[in-house]
């Protein structure tokens, strides 16, 4: 039962333009969301999380919305670069659990 | 200040062996979670631990599989009696209190390949 869904496994984007990254969530409990970056043969590395109680997080190039009555939230980065091409993945916490989605490969093209 | 390692980086072990995986946390973190990811899967949650205590371990398959983390040295996962679908990479986390609106930092995982 996946609890975190990344619906598109991959996404090119032309580098300067904007990468949009989805993801859907179906237990209401989730309060707190991240988002990871993974390169290959590496652990998943932080980005950036955004609580229930906002809406929106902003860090730098990297801004994370949450749309919590369509248990949805979004990842843009602006402007996308190359070095950007990763795998992310989000993830959401109620509780001692982070449930992981299956991830999107994003690729910048130069 | 070094971040969570993982040891070994790979492992290759025959059906039937037993697997042992290491994971040594951030310093100062007391909070460790490992993670399972299958092949064109996402990452799974295994077991939360803290010193000398499974927090939660409902991610744990009920046979085979183990994991501590005692007072000194790093956290162990276990697994017994290997099978070909264990093969996958294992990653462990830590933080430095429960995962309640804190990040946790991955170490870059250990790939088990069960021949």
């Amino acid at each position: 039962d996946q609890q975190v869904k990344q619906n598109s496994p991959s996404l090119s984007v032309q580098e300067g333009r904007i990468s949009i990254l989805n993801c859907d969530y179906t237990n209401s409990m989730f309060d707190y969301f991240l988002w990871y970056k993974k390169y290959p043969a590496e652990g998943p590395t932080f980005l950036i999380s955004i609580s229930s109680i906002k809406d929106k997080n902003e860090d730098g190039r990297f801004t994370v919305f949450l749309n919590k009555s369509a248990k949805h939230l979004s990842l843009h980065i602006v402007p996308s670069q190359p070095g950007d091409s990763a795998v992310y993945f989000c993830a959401a916490s109620g509780g001692n659990q982070f449930y992981f989605g299956t991830g999107t490969s994003l690729t910048v093209i130069p | 200040n070094a971040g969570v390692m993982q040891n070994p980086r790979h492992l290759v072990r025959r059906r039937g062996q037993e697997a042992r995986l290491r994971c040594s946390p951030m310093k100062g973190h007391s909070h460790v979670y490992w993670y399972r990811q299958l092949p064109e899967e996402g990452l799974k949650f295994m077991v939360y631990l803290q010193k000398e205590n499974i927090i939660d371990e409902s991610g744990m398959p009920k046979e085979r599989f183990s994991a501590e983390f005692p007072k000194e040295g790093p956290s162990i996962l276990r697994i017994q009696q290997v099978v070909r679908g264990d093969s996958a990479a294992y990653f462990c986390a830590s933080s430095v209190l429960d995962s309640s609106y804190n990040e946790q930092f991955f170490g870059p995982g250990t790939r088990l390949t069960v021949l």
